[in-house]
């Protein structure tokens, strides 16, 4: 069965960061691009982040642009997201998706930032 | 990168057809034939119904259709059933490998 796991959320002080996970199984993993999407409490969806399958293309949204940094280890099947100088705004539920068309999503992983 | 502009709501009876449009510009929308469609129910994880404007992943039902004018997209659902209940969200490649979402539309089934 081709799933996405996230973990990693939690609830952190505004200027702190956290470290999100992605593990992925069922296809082959090393092959496929990978998108970060959030969502905050009652919002629509954000794209966040992309990463290409040989880690060689990488951009992010300008929302957290120097904030945020995509990395991938293709043997280890993961997909991370380092979050750091975290604001109230970021608050949401983050997802991880597989290829530029998200045709397979996890179950999201909540970061609610909060003093 | 400003959201795609979907109306906030929209409602259809059981067995009719209704159409959920999303705008955006030459940048995204109307310059890329990379157009794709979610449906989320709440406290769900998104799940692609139409990609590449028109094509549907294996197992979504020929109910959903998409299509493109300019810098319009939209989605057309028929044969409403009570599970179509749910939100949905247009989302268009945006050039230099980033991604721009719409901002959702509630479907109500009647």
């Amino acid at each position: 069965e081709v799933q996405l796991v996230e973990s990693g959320g939690g609830l952190v002080q505004p200027g702190g960061s956290l470290r999100l996970s992605c593990a992925a199984s069922g296809f082959n993993f090393s092959t496929y691009s990978m998108i970060w999407v959030r969502q905050a409490p009652g919002k629509g969806l954000e794209w966040v982040s992309y990463i290409s399958a040989g880690y060689y293309t990488i951009n992010y949204a300008d929302s957290v642009k120097g904030r945020f940094t995509i990395s991938r280890d293709n043997a280890k099947n993961s997909l991370y997201l380092q979050i750091n100088s975290l604001r109230a705004e970021d608050t949401a539920v983050y997802y991880c998706a597989r290829n530029w068309r998200m045709d397979v999503w996890g179950k999201g992983t909540t970061v609610a930032v909060s003093s | 990168q400003s959201a795609l502009t979907q109306p906030r709501s929209v409602s259809g009876s059981l067995g009719q057809s209704v159409t959920v449009s999303c705008t955006g510009t030459t940048s995204d929308v109307g310059g890329y034939n990379d157009v794709s469609w979610y449906q989320q129910h709440p406290g769900k994880a998104p799940k692609l119904l139409v990609y590449d404007v028109t094509k549907r992943p294996s197992g979504v039902p020929d109910r959903f259709s998409g299509s493109k004018s300019g810098n319009t997209a939209s989605l057309t659902i028929s044969g409403l059933q009570a599970d179509d209940d749910s939100d949905y969200y247009c989302c268009s490649y945006a050039g230099s490998y980033t991604w721009v979402f719409g901002g959702g539309t509630k479907l109500t089934v009647l």
